[in-house]
């Protein structure tokens, strides 16, 4: 147990579904992450919130739209996906307000499109 | 831009024996470096952090050296054990201190 809550934790959906990924962090950090790991590949970051406001975004497809509404939750909604969107999608949590703070990852979502 | 590699991608051993996973990244100036662990399936779990004015940090069987020089951390783990194996992964802040950069990992088996 990390603190760090995903649900649910696997999901199949059509490429015209709509769904959502939602992510509960219980440590009282300030910053929240969204992380897509596929096969064979390094974790590619997609989004960061710091302090509730997003400030990164990675060139991520617009079909993947996150949603922090507070300090402790993080949302990823889902909407026309591609069958390579199919992945692990991880959230992450960590305090950010020195050089080096450990980052604690959720279980994950394992996502499958059809 | 920070680029990251692990090298062996896999690696088997026996039980018992000690044993040395790399870790290389391109841009010397980090602010912190972690090694992670990741089990089939499962999402990841923090190890060891290195700040950058450290040179190496343990914790039990594990123990993480940072050369920043070199652009190289190795991780160590003695005495390995079946309960071990898992994919061990590296990463640096690319930019901003968290918003971190992956390696793709080294896969270990720990054979009984």
């Amino acid at each position: 147990e990390t603190g760090v809550t995903q649900t649910p934790r696997h999901l199949v959906m059509g490429m015209t579904n709509k769904k959502s990924l939602k992510c509960e962090q219980h440590l009282g950090h300030n910053a929240m992450y969204w992380y897509k790991q596929s096969a064979k590949k390094p974790l590619e970051l997609m989004f960061v919130y710091s302090l509730e406001e997003r400030v990164e975004n990675n060139s991520v497809p617009s079909r993947f739209s996150p949603e922090c509404p507070n300090s402790s939750h993080l949302f990823l909604h889902l909407h026309t996906l591609q069958p390579e969107d199919s992945a692990l999608y991880l959230c992450a949590s960590s305090q950010e307000d020195s050089a080096g703070n450990t980052i604690y990852f959720g279980e994950g979502s394992w996502l499958t499109v059809v | 831009k920070q680029e990251v590699t692990q090298i062996p991608a896999a690696l088997s051993v026996p039980e018992g024996e000690n044993l040395v996973l790399n870790c290389s990244f391109t841009d010397s100036a980090i602010y912190n470096l972690q090694w992670f662990r990741q089990d089939p399936g499962k999402g990841l779990t923090s190890l060891l952090l290195i700040q950058s004015s450290q040179r190496e940090q343990t914790s039990g069987r594990l123990n993480a050296s940072l050369d920043k020089s070199s652009g190289r951390s190795t991780l160590y783990i003695a005495a390995s054990q079946p309960g071990d194996s898992a994919t061990y992964l590296c990463a640096l802040p690319g930019g901003a201190t968290n918003k971190l950069i992956f390696g793709t990992g080294t896969l270990l088996a720990v054979q009984p």
